[in-house]
């Protein structure tokens, strides 16, 4: 079955610095890859897509890697600030796009 | 600009009693209407999708089903509440374009079966 892995351990790092979330999956072979964020208590946000064909995209201080021979999405945030403490996301989906599975998601607590 | 608005926020419900969660899409048409649940710790689980009014596709067997009365209206609903329902709900809307889908949440129904 299909299945999306992002680390269950949660993220600390210092403010200022990069932080870098793994995304991996089996058996599938999405079209698309999105990133969201989500605070507690409230519904995700989107943050950005990369399609199979993409390498890498950027957007401000964030940037996602998209690798499909090694199956893994890498997220990064560059000079992270405590603002970006979250839950992050990571979400699949097939040409067309209706359904979309999603990751549990990694907790990111960054430290002032 | 496209809103979404789900409801209620917050309840509280026994087991075994009925469950209504609405939600509705404002300022767009024809979209794909989503219904998923995440446990606490867990991911999102995609329960229900719709791409028009009557067209309902379940993804988990369980005792919840969905209704779409409208084109901007969605439902939840159970006849009899299970304590393994218990969850944060939300809905969700995208209009399919096939070159990439963002989803775009409401702010979710927090419901706890006691």
């Amino acid at each position: 079955s299909q299945k999306i892995e992002q680390n269950s351990e949660a993220l600390n790092i210092q403010e200022g610095k990069t932080a870098t979330l793994t995304c991996n999956y089996t058996n599938y072979s999405p079209a698309y890859l999105q990133w969201y964020r989500q605070d507690p208590g409230r519904g995700p946000v989107f943050l950005l897509l990369i399609r199979e064909n993409e390498k890498e995209k950027r957007k401000e201080r964030l940037k996602v890697t998209f690798d499909t021979t090694l199956k893994q999405s890498l997220f990064h945030i560059t000079a992270s600030q405590p603002a970006d403490s979250a839950t992050y996301l990571c979400a699949l989906a097939s040409t067309g796009g209706f359904k979309t599975i999603f990751g549990a998601g990694t907790r990111l607590f960054v430290k002032a | 600009s496209q809103t979404i608005h789900q409801w209620p926020a917050t309840l509280v419900q026994p087991v075994g009693s009925p469950l209504s969660l609405e939600c509705t899409v404002e300022g767009t048409s024809n979209p794909n209407l989503y219904w998923y649940r995440q446990a606490a710790g867990r991911g999102l689980q995609l329960l229900f999708y719709s791409v028009g009014i009557g067209q309902i596709s379940s993804e988990v067997p369980q005792n919840l089903s969905a209704s779409r009365p409208q084109d901007r209206q969605f439902i939840l609903s159970s006849k009899k509440l299970l304590l393994s329902d218990s969850g944060f709900y939300l809905c969700a809307w995208i209009i399919p374009t096939g070159s990439g889908n963002t989803i775009y949440f409401g702010e979710g129904s927090w419901l706890t079966v006691v």
